[in-house]
């Protein structure tokens, strides 16, 4: 089993203010990072999966950065909605299609 | 896009009895995967399939644990002589080439 972390582990921002979200992973045997969101009562939905170091992906007011070199990335949500509290998780995924996931940051938006 | 399936979503037991999940991944997704999650935790891996073929399983799988694919569409999930540390959401996930799409999850609570 491989070591992912995620930090902070929860996290409350006011409506409006920007965040992010750190996912440390190994940096040896690496064929991708998956970032997913997980609202509650719902299944996890991926956001993003990016495999290339230096790698920047945007999906509307949330983008996310990719080292493997130093086995770290970053999610980023501008200008926080409540619509925006879940869980967000990234996974890292091997040359063999295994992923392991890290505890995810659990995100609240106060409006 | 019928997505991924999960039966039952929830099932409550007896310490000491056996349970059966099913999961019906997307069909033209020919890799599965099981999670396990407890609160305040990560989905943690259990078992990963691609067809049919079981090719990797977390030393979390007591030997209480066994999970099957038997003809590479749907898959199942048993724990024998369950307990309560048994009690948690598990999740089954498909794959086709990225990301994993995920099931509702199986909620088990184990008295």
């Amino acid at each position: 089993i491989l070591n992912v972390e995620q930090s902070p582990q929860s996290l409350h921002v006011q409506e409006g203010d920007s965040t992010n979200f750190t996912c440390s992973f190994p940096s040896s045997n690496f064929y991708a990072l998956h970032w997913y969101r997980w609202e509650t009562a719902k299944s996890p939905e991926a956001l993003f999966v990016m495999t290339l170091n230096g790698d920047e992906k945007k999906k509307g007011r949330i983008s996310a950065t990719l080292n493997t070199k130093e086995g770290y990335s970053y999610l980023y949500i501008k200008g926080s909605q409540p619509e925006d509290s879940a869980t967000y998780l990234c996974a890292f995924q091997t040359g063999a299609n295994n992923l392991f996931f890290g505890t995810g940051t659990r995100l609240t938006v106060i409006p | 896009d019928t997505g991924v399936s999960q039966n039952p979503r929830h099932k409550i037991t007896k310490r000491g009895q056996n349970v059966t999940f099913r999961c019906d991944p997307i069909s033209e997704h020919n890799r599965l995967y099981w999670y396990r999650q407890t609160l305040g935790q990560g989905p943690e891996f259990l078992t990963y399939f691609q067809n049919e073929a079981q090719l990797e399983k977390s030393r979390l799988l007591s030997d209480r644990f066994s999970a099957e694919r038997p003809k590479g569409s749907f898959s199942t999930l048993e724990i024998q002589r369950t307990e309560q540390g048994d009690s948690a959401m598990y999740l089954c996930a498909s794959k086709g080439e990225s990301p994993l799409h995920f099931g509702n999850g199986t909620r088990l609570t184990v008295t």
